[in-house]
């Protein structure tokens, strides 16, 4: 039973560029969760996210960021025109339902130079 | 969800039991304590998580004291490898996610 898959693992980006990011939740999951940690801080929330549906994505900057979870596939973190700031680990985590029995990926690592 | 307040850094000799404290002095009843850990740069690990009852599961132990203001989390044999920043989160069953504070970073030493 594979965990929560994220790749890749670290991504490079050119200032300007976009990054996408996905993330495959655990067999049986239907909730799916997006953190970001920025260097030598702690995890901030992002979003979250069910089938087609976005339920709260009160951690999302405003501007640049967006996220999906399509009926099919996985879920993508998408930031346009990336800064240097955007430089980071996104963690993606999995659950069965709302609120319950959390499972983190491995994260990918996001550059910008 | 009910904040939580942990000790900033701890030190643990290895093969001995660190015991790691959480105050949720505002927790309601239907909260949950959960720990969570984050070995440098890995996504977090869940441990273990309780209501009332004291639970043990192969990783450890957690202690919630009887009126639920303060738990301890129990790595009853420290290791090199449990080096980490240990998270304590109070969580509602549903409607919440999980909000992580600061944290305790243990270190357990040779």
């Amino acid at each position: 039973n594979a965990g929560v898959m994220q790749n890749p693992r670290h991504l490079v980006r050119r200032r300007g560029q976009e990054a996408r990011l996905r993330c495959s939740p655990m067999k049986g999951h239907s909730h799916v969760y997006w953190y970001r940690q920025l260097p030598e801080e702690g995890l901030k929330f992002m979003v979250y996210l069910q089938k087609e549906n976005i339920i709260d994505e009160s951690g999302m900057p405003k501007e640049r960021f967006s996220a999906e979870f399509p009926k099919e596939g996985p879920s993508i973190l998408r930031i346009q025109q990336v800064v240097r700031g955007d430089s980071a680990a996104y963690f993606c985590a999995s659950s069965p339902r709302d609120s319950y029995g959390y499972t983190f990926g491995s994260g990918t690592r996001l550059t910008v130079v | 969800d009910a904040k939580t307040t942990q000790p900033p850094s701890m030190d643990c000799a290895e093969g001995r039991a660190a015991n790691l404290p959480c105050n949720h002095s505002t927790i309601s009843g239907n909260e949950y304590v959960y720990w969570y850990r984050q070995i440098h740069s890995q996504g977090p690990q869940y441990i273990i998580h309780g209501l009332k009852n004291n639970e043990t599961n192969e990783m450890a132990s957690l202690i919630i004291t009887e009126d639920r203001k303060s738990s301890t989390l129990i790595l009853p044999h420290a290791t090199l490898r449990d080096t980490a920043v240990y998270y304590c989160i109070a969580l509602e069953t549903s409607g919440s996610r999980l909000t992580f504070g600061e944290g305790t970073q243990l270190t357990v030493n040779p």
